[in-house]
C-alpha cells in the first residue's frame, strides 16, 4: 500500500525549533493538495495545515498559525513543516498525507508519522 | 470540544449494523463536503467516504456516508470483527480550516 514517508522527529525544549521532511515514494506528489495531520497518542486527530499542488497557498489551524510553515519542493517529491517556538502542548504525532487528486482535503494517503515531544 | 461533534462511542453484534453522527455548523458541513476515516489502533488513519458519499476503491460498500444541512452519517452494514476501529468525520471549515470531529470507538461485541 502506498505510503508517505515522515522523518524529523525527536525531542526539543520549549522555545526550540524542528523541521519535519515527508517524501513520497512512488506516489504521485506534484498535482496533489498536501496536509499535516497530528495526534496526540490515545487522542483524536487534528489538523495542522495544508498547502496547495504548487505551493503558493497555505493554511494553517489557529494553534499554530505564525510559528508553523509548510512548504514542498515539487522536485523532491518532499513535503516539509518548519515547526518554530515549540510548545509543550504541540507534542503528538505528525502525520503527513495527500489530498486524493480532483480533492484539496480528502486525504487518500497517509505517513506513519513522527513523533515530535517538546518537553523541558 | 471539537467543533464537529460525534458520539465517543457505539457498538454492536456481528451483523448488526450500526449509524455515527456527525453534527457540524453552516460554515463547515453546511457549505463543505465531508470525509470519514477509519483508525485501527496502532495504525494511520484511512479514508473510507470523500465526498459525502463516495467510496475509495477497495472500501467495502457495508461502508456508506450522507450528509444532510449541517449533519452527517456514516452508516456500517453486516458488521465485522475487522471493523472495531476509531471512526473520524472531517470538513473543511470557512474560517477554521481543517476540522476532525473528536472520534467514535466503535466495539464488537
Amino acid at each position: 500500500e502506498a505510503q508517505m514517508m515522515e522523518s524529523g522527529g525527536g525531542l526539543v525544549q520549549p522555545g526550540g525549533s524542528l523541521r519535519l521532511s515527508c517524501v513520497a515514494p512512488g506516489i504521485t506528489f506534484t498535482s496533489h493538495w498536501m496536509h499535516w495531520v497530528r495526534q496526540v497518542p490515545g487522542k483524536g486527530l487534528v489538523w495542522v495545515s495544508r498547502i496547495n499542488s504548487d505551493g503558493s497557498s497555505a493554511h494553517y489551524a489557529d494553534s499554530v498559525k505564525g510559528r508553523f510553515t509548510v512548504s514542498r519542493d515539487n522536485a523532491r517529491n518532499t513535503l516539509y513543516l518548519q515547526m518554530d517556538s515549540l510548545r509543550v502542548e504541540d507534542t503528538a504525532l505528525y502525520y503527513c498525507t495527500r489530498a486524493r487528486d480532483g480533492s484539496r482535503n480528502a486525504m487518500d494517503v497517509w505517513g506513519q508519522g513522527t513523533m515530535v515531544t517538546v518537553s523541558s | 470540544q471539537s467543533v464537529l461533534t460525534q458520539p465517543p462511542s457505539t457498538s454492536g453484534t456481528p451483523g448488526q449494523s450500526v449509524i455515527i453522527s456527525c453534527s457540524g455548523s453552516s460554515s463547515n458541513i453546511g457549505s463543505n463536503t465531508v470525509n470519514w476515516y477509519q483508525q485501527v489502533p496502532g495504525m494511520a488513519p484511512k479514508l473510507l467516504i470523500y465526498r459525502n458519499d463516495q467510496r475509495p476503491s477497495g472500501v467495502p460498500d457495508r461502508f456508506s456516508g450522507s450528509k444532510s444541512g449541517a449533519s452527517a452519517s456514516l452508516a456500517i452494514s453486516g458488521l465485522r470483527s475487522e471493523d472495531e476501529a476509531d471512526y473520524y468525520c472531517a470538513a473543511w471549515d470557512d474560517s477554521l480550516g481543517g476540522l476532525f470531529g473528536g472520534g467514535t470507538k466503535l466495539t464488537v461485541l
